[in-house]
């Protein structure tokens, strides 16, 4: 089936540590969003390609940075993790002229 | 810049009907989308409206007024596994390929027995 991968589902780092999440995707789609959403809040939009176009929100910490290597792939890094970046992270991905957006499971991110 | 109101929770019996309001603001519209959202899981499609009216999938419908920048969901039926958050969101502006979702701050749908 396809679908879209994120790996691995939990992540414990400590403050300070740098830490990627992966996201894999069999959909082909050529467009692949990061989310992160905390607890009983919405997923809020961090950055997003368009093919190898990357877009970064205007509120995304500086901390944060992602790569895509291909159309499949595509990492998010943290370089420098604080509490407040505890958080679930969502990939998704969107094709063609649909507005629908395909969720992976999320990596729940903690960090100590 | 777009945002959203929906009310936070919403408790209904089995086999009820439940309506979960969605009004928003947006300085570009494409689309109404809503997402269902199991604790501990990812967003899931449910709806897309992209034109004024009814949409109908299943036990689901949504419905969209351009005119009042207003939407809802209808679930009918209601099972315990409808039990979970619901958030509405917004396409973004038109801006090449973007179509970012912009999510509401999510109905909590609690079915009791």
């Amino acid at each position: 089936d396809a679908m879209v991968i994120q790996n691995p589902r939990y992540q414990v780092t400590q403050f300070g540590k740098p830490v990627t999440l992966s996201c894999s995707q069999t959909l082909n789609h050529n467009v692949m969003y990061w989310y992160q959403q905390k607890s009983s809040q919405a997923p809020k939009l961090l950055f997003h390609y368009y093919d190898k176009d990357f877009n970064n929100e205007a509120d995304t910490p500086d901390n944060f940075q992602s790569r895509r290597p291909n159309t499949s792939f595509c990492f998010l890094d943290i370089r420098s993790p604080g509490l407040g970046d505890a958080a679930m992270y969502l990939c998704a991905t969107r094709g063609g002229v649909s507005d629908t957006q395909y969720f992976g499971p999320g990596t729940r991110l903690t960090v100590l | 810049g777009q945002s959203l109101e929906q009310p936070s929770e919403v408790t209904a019996v089995e086999g009820a009907i439940v309506q979960i309001n969605c009004t928003y603001q947006t300085s570009g519209f494409y689309g109404l989308s809503w997402y269902q959202q199991h604790d501990g899981g990812a967003p899931t499609f449910l709806s897309y409206n992209g034109l004024d009216g009814l949409e109908e999938t299943g036990r689901f419908s949504s419905f969209l007024s351009r005119s009042d920048s207003y939407g809802y969901l209808l679930l009918q039926e209601l099972q315990m596994k409808d039990s979970a958050s619901y958030f509405c969101a917004v396409t973004g502006p038109l801006d090449t390929g973007r179509r970012a979702l912009t999510f509401g701050s999510g109905t909590r749908l609690q079915v009791q027995p």
